[in-house]
């Protein structure tokens, strides 16, 4: 079955620096990757996903994640964070059995 | 367009009592997903259906049921509520198989 591990619970950035938020998964084939947003109170909103191709993938609010199969990981990645990207970050992880397998989140914090 | 619709928004139950968590889409997605969200713990998987008439057992399924009579709905039924049953539960739902998920607002349930 699939796993999915985000090491870092909470991350504090300045705004302007860069962020890099760490994904290692667990699976035995070619996984379907994807990072989710969950703002304070809110759902969750798909930033990326990956199924195959390219394995530098570009989402929304200029979040990159890049897919390294010898590393086991999915790490998402921002040049130059905002204010607003403050939120809590999910790694997720699908597979041939249907389910859907999210890690326990990273929540980002902003300092101005 | 509604996308994913949860009904209630918010419950407080007593332990021992009954409930359904209604879940229905309007975008004839055959996919679709019940998790629960505990602080620190991220989205559990709960239960998951592939298609009307299809159920299958997710990460966590104890204490819950799940029908699927139609294409739109999936409401989760807990039968005698627990207080580790307090989460805020999301419904979601995909088109295909491990397609990005769309999902509810969520359902904050309380169990005293």
């Amino acid at each position: 079955a699939q796993s999915v591990t985000q090491p870092d619970i909470h991350i504090t950035v300045s705004e302007g620096a860069s962020l890099e938020l760490r994904c290692n998964y667990s699976y035995g084939a070619t996984p379907y990757l994807f990072w989710y947003v969950q703002s304070p109170g809110q759902g969750l909103q798909l930033l990326l996903k990956y199924f195959s191709g390219d394995t530098l993938v570009q989402g929304i609010k200029g979040f990159e994640a890049e897919f390294k199969r010898s590393q086991s990981s999915f790490n998402l990645r921002k040049p130059s964070v905002h204010w607003s990207d403050a939120a809590e970050y999910f790694c997720a992880v699908g597979a041939r059995d249907d389910k859907i397998i999210f890690g326990k989140g990273t929540r980002l914090h902003i300092l101005p | 367009n509604a996308g994913v619709t949860q009904t209630p928004k918010f419950r407080i139950l007593k332990i021992g009592q009954s409930m359904t968590l209604q879940c229905t889409q309007d975008m004839n997605h055959n996919y679709m997903y019940w998790y629960r969200q505990d602080p620190g713990m991220g989205l559990k998987l709960i239960y998951y259906s592939v298609g009307a008439g299809i159920t299958d057992k997710g990460e966590v399924p104890n204490g819950y049921n799940v029908s699927r009579s139609t294409t739109e709905d999936f409401p989760l039924r807990l039968e005698l509520a627990a207080p580790s049953q307090t989460s805020v539960y999301f419904c979601a739902s995909s088109s295909v198989r491990n397609s990005p998920l769309h999902f509810g607002n969520g359902t904050r349930l309380t169990v005293t």
